[in-house]
């Protein structure tokens, strides 16, 4: 069964930092894109980056350009998100989503059940 | 691409038929447009890709269609466990992805 466990959130300041973590199972990791994708409170969704498969090419929305660094470690099945200069509007519960194929222009297609996140002083 | 999804809410008694609407502010290149299920309290599911293929597990009373810059989810008999938010989302080959604002079915 596939299955996304993210981990990582919590509370932080802003301008802080923060690394969630996406743990993949279910299977083969390398060949499949992982994305991240946000969801305000009480809001709708937002892509905030991609990591395709094999060659760990990288995209994300302006919004976190600059600041968000996602990555993916194949011995540990993983991808990390790491989240720097935090923002209030960054407040949001984070999922991860697997791609339906290795390339950026696949749909995802299991979610992970999110991990929140909270940028307040 | 701004994608904006009509109506905002959808109220209806079950086994009618819901018609979700999703417009594209530029015409989608390829089919890269699916919908995806947002129960409260819960991750979105995959619904529909490429426009009109199914997810697995998703039943035939669900189907998309369209072309260009609009799309449309249909639920040809609504069920009470339809009740949800339903996104659209485009995933084309150059960022940046966007989704829908959403449109909520409620079961009267």
């Amino acid at each position: 069964e596939v299955q996304l466990l993210e981990s990582g959130g919590g509370l932080v300041q802003p301008g802080g930092s923060l690394r969630l973590s996406c743990a993949a199972s279910g299977f083969i990791f390398s060949s499949y894109a992982i994305t991240w994708v946000r969801q305000a409170p009480g809001k709708g969704l937002e892509w905030v980056s991609t990591i395709t498969g094999s060659d760990s090419v990288t995209y994300y929305a302006d919004s976190v350009k600059g600041r968000f660094t996602i990555s993916r470690d194949s011995s540990k099945n993983t991808v990390f998100l790491h989240m720097y200069s935090l923002r209030a509007e960054d407040t949001a519960l984070y999922y991860c989503a697997k791609g339906a194929g290795g390339s950026f222009s696949y749909h995802t297609d299991v979610w992970g059940t999110g991990t929140t996140v909270a940028v307040s002083s | 691409i701004v994608l904006t999804q009509s109506p905002g809410t959808l109220s209806l008694f079950p086994g009618d038929r819901a018609t979700l609407s999703c417009r594209a502010s530029q015409r989608l290149s390829g089919n890269y447009l699916a919908w995806y299920q947002q129960k409260a309290g819960q991750a979105p599911r995959l619904l529909m890709y490429g426009v009109s293929g199914r997810a697995t597990g998703i039943p035939d009373r669900f189907s998309g269609s369209g072309s260009g810059t609009d799309f449309t989810l249909t639920i040809s008999r609504l069920e009470p466990e339809d009740a949800a938010v339903y996104y659209c989302h485009q995933y084309s080959r150059s960022p940046p992805w966007t989704f829908g604002q959403g449109t909520k079915v409620e079961i009267k």
